[in-house]
C-alpha cells in the first residue's frame, strides 16, 4: 500500500489545548495536504504544504513537512469544540493517511 | 454553488447485483476522482480521470469501472457486487491532478452495503 500514517490514531484534548498529530508517507511528494473530516460528511480542504516549504501557517493551523524523512505535522492551536474531527493527511492528492480522531472535550 | 454532488446517498445491494454511482461537479474543474473510505484504512483512490476522456486506475480498481461522461460527471459502476466492497464512496474534483498547488473538494459520499 502506499498510504501513510498518521499519529496518534486518537487523541483527547481539553478545549484551549493545543492538538498535535502526526503524518508519515512512503512516496516523493509534489505537495501534502491536510483534510478534516466530520463525522458523516465528507472531507474539506484545510491547507497545502508545497515540497520546497518547510512550515506554512493558516489562522489557527500550523505545518511542518520534513522530506528527509517523509513526515509532516499538524498542529491546531488554541482547539475549540467545533475541531472535534478526524484529520487525513494526503500525498499529491492520491494517497491519503489513515487519519487521527480528535476530541475537544468543553 | 452546489460544488461536487453524489447520488445515491445510501445504497444497499445483494451480492451479484450491479449499480452506477453518480458524481457531477459544477467547478469546471478538469480532474475526477473516485475513494473509497473503509474504518481504519482511510481513503484509497479506485479510479480518476485527469481530464475529459481519460482514466486511470487507482490504488484498488479491481471490481470497478468508471466513465467520464463529459467535464462534469464521473460515474462509477459496480458490475457484479461483493460483500467486501461494502464500504463509504467519495466522489472528489481538482482542477488539474499532479500540480503543485491542487487541492481536492468533495462530495459527502455514498454509503453502499453488499449484503
Amino acid at each position: 500500500s502506499q498510504q501513510g500514517e498518521e499519529d496518534p490514531q486518537a487523541l483527547s484534548i481539553q478545549e484551549g489545548e493545543n492538538a498535535t498529530m502526526n503524518c508519515s508517507y512512503k512516496t516523493s511528494i509534489n505537495n501534502l495536504q491536510w483534510y478534516r473530516q466530520n463525522s458523516g460528511r465528507g472531507l474539506v480542504h484545510l491547507i497545502l504544504i508545497r515540497s520546497n516549504e518547510r512550515e506554512k501557517h493558516s489562522g489557527r493551523l500550523r505545518v511542518t513537512l520534513d522530506t528527509s524523512k517523509k513526515s509532516s505535522s499538524l498542529l491546531i492551536t488554541a482547539s475549540r469544540a467545533a475541531d472535534t474531527a478526524s484529520y487525513f493527511c494526503a500525498t499529491n492528492q492520491f494517497y491519503f493517511g489513515t487519519g487521527t480522531s480528535l476530541t475537544v472535550i468543553p | 454553488n452546489a460544488g461536487v454532488t453524489q447520488t445515491p446517498k445510501f445504497q444497499v445491494l445483494k451480492t451479484g447485483q450491479s449499480m452506477t454511482l453518480q458524481c457531477a461537479q459544477d467547478m469546471n474543474h478538469n480532474s475526477m476522482y473516485w475513494y473509497r473510505q473503509d474504518p481504519g484504512m482511510g481513503l484509497r483512490l479506485i479510479y480518476y480521470s485527469a481530464s475529459e476522456g481519460t482514466t486511470d486506475k487507482g490504488e484498488v480498481p479491481n471490481g470497478y469501472n468508471v466513465s467520464r461522461l463529459n467535464k462534469r460527471e464521473f460515474s462509477l459502476r459496480l458490475e457484479s457486487a461483493a460483500p467486501s466492497q461494502t464500504s463509504v464512496y467519495f466522489c472528489a474534483s481538482s482542477e488539474d491532478v499532479g500540480a503543485a498547488n491542487e487541492k481536492l473538494f468533495f462530495g459527502s459520499g455514498t454509503q453502499l452495503s453488499v449484503l
